[in-house]
């Protein structure tokens, strides 16, 4: 089955700081790529996906992260981060032939004025 | 409008107990599924229904019992409940049970057992 490591379980950065959160997945198949964001007492909400294509994805909020197939990475950035983006981030997998989405353990950002 | 919402959102209850979560999407999606969080934040799959039909049923215990009634509503019935069920339970839904399909979920109930 496929799965998902996220590397870090805490993330502290100043606001206007750029931040990337890594994430590295294993699977003997073609996956699928998203990153959720969860903000306190919230549900998941998608940030972005990659299925095919261009290796570099763009969401929403201005983060966008970039799948690297032969290091098994994605990893999510952002150039200049902001106080609302503290949340914990979610990096999850899918397989090409259903839907058994994978989560990994969450990655907590603060973001520090 | 509320796309996946899901009732209550607060649950405190003593241990034996049978509760049940109550989920609804208004998406016009085929697949629905339960998630659950522990308070570390680690979200595991329970179940996941595609069109009333159960596909995926992780080791969870018989205490927990889906029932979709139509393809719009998933419910989780818990039975005897314990400590350990103590945990936020997030109901999902997508378009239909195919890869890549970004799955969408509701606000998440929050269940204490005492």
């Amino acid at each position: 089955a496929q799965s998902v490591t996220q590397l870090d379980s805490q993330v502290p950065v100043f606001e206007e700081a750029p931040v990337e959160l890594r994430c590295n997945y294993s699977s003997s198949v073609s996956v699928y790529l998203f990153w959720y964001v969860q903000y306190p007492n919230q549900g998941l909400q998608l940030l972005l996906k990659y299925l095919s294509g261009s290796t570099l994805v763009k969401g929403i909020n201005g983060f966008e992260a970039e799948f690297n197939k032969s290091q098994t990475s994605f990893h999510l950035r952002k150039p200049s981060v902001h106080i609302s983006d503290t949340a914990e981030y979610f990096c999850a997998v899918s397989r090409d032939n259903n839907n058994d989405m994978r989560f990994g353990a969450g990655t907590r950002l603060t973001v520090k004025p | 409008d509320t796309a996946v919402s899901q009732t209550p959102k607060y649950l405190v209850t003593q241990m034996g107990n049978d509760k049940s979560i109550k989920c609804e999407q208004n998406l016009g999606h085929d697949t629905m599924y339960w998630y659950k969080q522990d308070s570390k934040k680690f979200l595991k799959i329970m179940f996941s229904y595609n069109n009333k039909e159960l596909i995926i049923n992780e080791t969870v215990p018989n205490r927990f019992s889906p029932k979709s009634p139509d393809k719009a509503h998933l419910n989780l019935h818990i039975n005897s409940l314990e400590l350990g069920d103590s945990a936020v339970y997030f109901c999902a839904s997508s378009q239909v049970y195919n890869s890549g399909n970004t799955i969408y979920f509701g606000e998440g109930s929050w269940l204490t057992v005492v």
